[in-house]
């Protein structure tokens, strides 16, 4: 079966440093991999999603990027955080386009 | 852009109780998802449904697609404290990506 691995579980970063999170899969290959972040208690933003290596969707406009340098690794970045930064990101693999395995996320907190 | 609304968005509820919460949208979905998320983890799903009028059973969980494949309800009968959690529908469009619903915070009980 598939497992998400996503570190670290808790991170604070105060406003203006750099950020970097990843996210690796197994038990399965080529897979389409999702970044979303969640307000507490709420639903899921999507922020971005891949197809494949190198390929990159960005749902909305936002200070983070994203990047999949190898089919099974995607990792979410910014240069500078901001505030609004903040929030839980989950990490998620749609193997066979039948449904979301998630990651156990990330609680960001910006100061 | 299609947005799924979920309502309510928070249910405190006694054991024992039943209850029905939905997820109601203007877009055609073509197959609608439910997951429950505890605090501090990802959503794990519960349930897909594809068929307009769809009606699955989840031991006391009963999940329902619209006929028009717009909306849908999760009914919990009994409900239990290990039901409480956050419930997200989620729906799946002509893309890759599923777009999920705002939530609803359930608490049961004891």
């Amino acid at each position: 079966s598939q497992t998400i691995h996503q570190w670290p579980a808790t991170l604070v970063q105060p406003v203006g440093s750099p950020l970097s999170l990843e996210c690796t899969v197994e038990g399965t290959s080529n897979p389409n991999l999702y970044w979303y972040r969640q307000a507490a208690g709420r639903g899921l933003q999507l922020l971005f999603y891949s197809v494949g290596i190198g390929q990159i969707s960005s749902e909305v406009p936002q200070n983070l990027s994203a990047s999949r340098p190898q089919d099974r690794q995607f990792i979410l970045s910014s240069k500078k955080l901001l505030l609004s930064d903040s929030g839980f990101y989950l990490c998620a693999s749609d193997p066979g386009g039948e449904k979301l395995f998630f990651g156990s996320g990330t609680q960001l907190s910006v100061l | 852009t299609q947005l799924l609304e979920q309502s309510p968005q928070f249910l405190s509820i006694q054991e024992g109780e039943n209850l029905t919460v939905y997820c109601n949208s203007s877009s055609v979905f073509s197959s609608l998802q439910w997951y429950r998320q505890e605090p501090g983890e990802g959503p794990v799903l519960l349930v897909t449904v594809v068929t307009g009028g769809e009606v699955k059973k989840l031991k006391r969980l009963t999940f329902q697609f619209g006929d028009a494949r717009k909306d849908s309800s999760l009914h919990i009968t009994a409900a239990q404290p290990g039901d409480t959690g956050l419930y997200l529908c989620a729906g799946a469009g002509s893309s890759y990506k599923l777009i999920f619903g705002s939530g609803t915070r359930l608490l049961v009980r004891p």
